[in-house]
C-alpha cells in the first residue's frame, strides 16, 4: 500500500492479558517509531528503529512493553500483562531519514487499546 | 528539559472565521518545526519548517516560524468544518520527537 498501515484499528482486552499490535511502514522507509496517545494527550513516544541499529527504547514506560522489527520491515510492539492504564490509541510512523532530526514522519491509522 | 506548548488547548469558531494557532518550544540543538492535522487518529503532515521567517503556505493554511522568540504559528483562513481537528506541533530534539499536546479546533457551520 500507499501509507502506513496498521492493525487491529482497534482492540479490546481483559486487564492482565498480552496483546499485539502490528505496524508495516511504508516500503522503503528506513525508521520506524511508535508512539502512545492517551485521551486529550499529546503523543508520547515509545520506541525508535532506524535500519539495522539497535532500537531505541527509552520512552517504553515499563518492561511490560517490547517491540521488534523484523527484516527492517514489519514492527509488532507487545504489551504484557495489560493494564487498565495502557488504554490508548498506539500509534506507528514510518520516514525515510537517516537522520532522526530531520525527520518527516508519516503516521499510521493507529490502534484504539481498551483494557477492561 | 525540552518541552513543546501549543495554545489555546482548545477553540471553536464559524466557518469562515480566521484562526491562529501558536506554538512555543523549548529544545537544545533544534534543527525543525513540524505541524500536523489529527482527524480521529491518524495525524497528517502539514508543514515543516526550518528557517525564520519564510513563510509555507498550503490552500487556506499558512505556517511561519520565529527561531529568535523560539514559536511557530499556524493560520487557517476561511476555516470549513473540514478543518476540525486536533493540530499538533512537534519539534525533533537529539532523542524523540516531542509533541505538543495539541489545539481541538472545532469550526461550527
Amino acid at each position: 500500500g500507499a501509507g502506513v498501515s496498521q492493525s487491529p484499528s482497534n482492540k479490546v482486552t481483559e486487564k492482565g492479558k498480552d496483546v499485539e499490535l502490528r505496524c508495516d511502514p511504508i516500503s522503503g522507509h528506513t525508521a520506524l517509531y511508535w508512539y502512545r496517545q492517551s485521551l486529550g494527550q499529546g503523543l508520547e513516544f515509545l520506541i525508535y528503529f532506524q535500519g539495522n541499529s539497535a532500537p531505541d527504547k527509552s520512552g517504553l514506560p515499563s518492561d511490560r512493553f517490547s517491540a521488534e522489527r523484523t527484516g527492517g520491515s514489519v514492527s509488532t510492539l507487545t504489551i504484557q500483562r495489560t493494564q487498565q492504564e495502557d488504554s490508548a490509541v498506539y500509534l506507528c510512523a514510518s520516514s525515510p531519514a537517516q537522520r532522526r532530526s530531520t525527520d518527516t514522519q508519516y503516521f499510521g491509522p493507529g490502534t484504539r487499546l481498551t483494557v477492561l | 528539559e525540552d518541552k513543546v506548548v501549543q495554545s489555546p488547548l482548545s477553540l471553536v469558531v464559524h466557518e469562515g472565521d480566521t484562526v491562529t494557532l501558536n506554538c512555543s518550544y523549548e529544545v537544545t540543538n533544534f534543527r525543525s518545526l513540524l505541524w500536523y492535522k489529527q482527524e480521529k487518529k491518524a495525524p497528517t503532515f502539514l508543514f515543516m519548517l526550518t528557517s525564520s521567517g519564510i513563510e509555507k503556505k498550503s490552500g487556506r493554511l499558512s505556517s511561519i516560524l520565529d527561531k529568535k522568540e523560539l514559536f511557530s504559528i499556524l493560520n487557517i483562513t476561511a476555516t470549513q468544518t473540514g478543518d476540525s481537528a486536533v493540530y499538533l506541533c512537534a519539534v525533533p530534539n537529539n532523542n524523540d520527537m516531542r509533541f505538543g499536546a495539541g489545539t481541538r479546533l472545532t469550526v461550527k457551520p
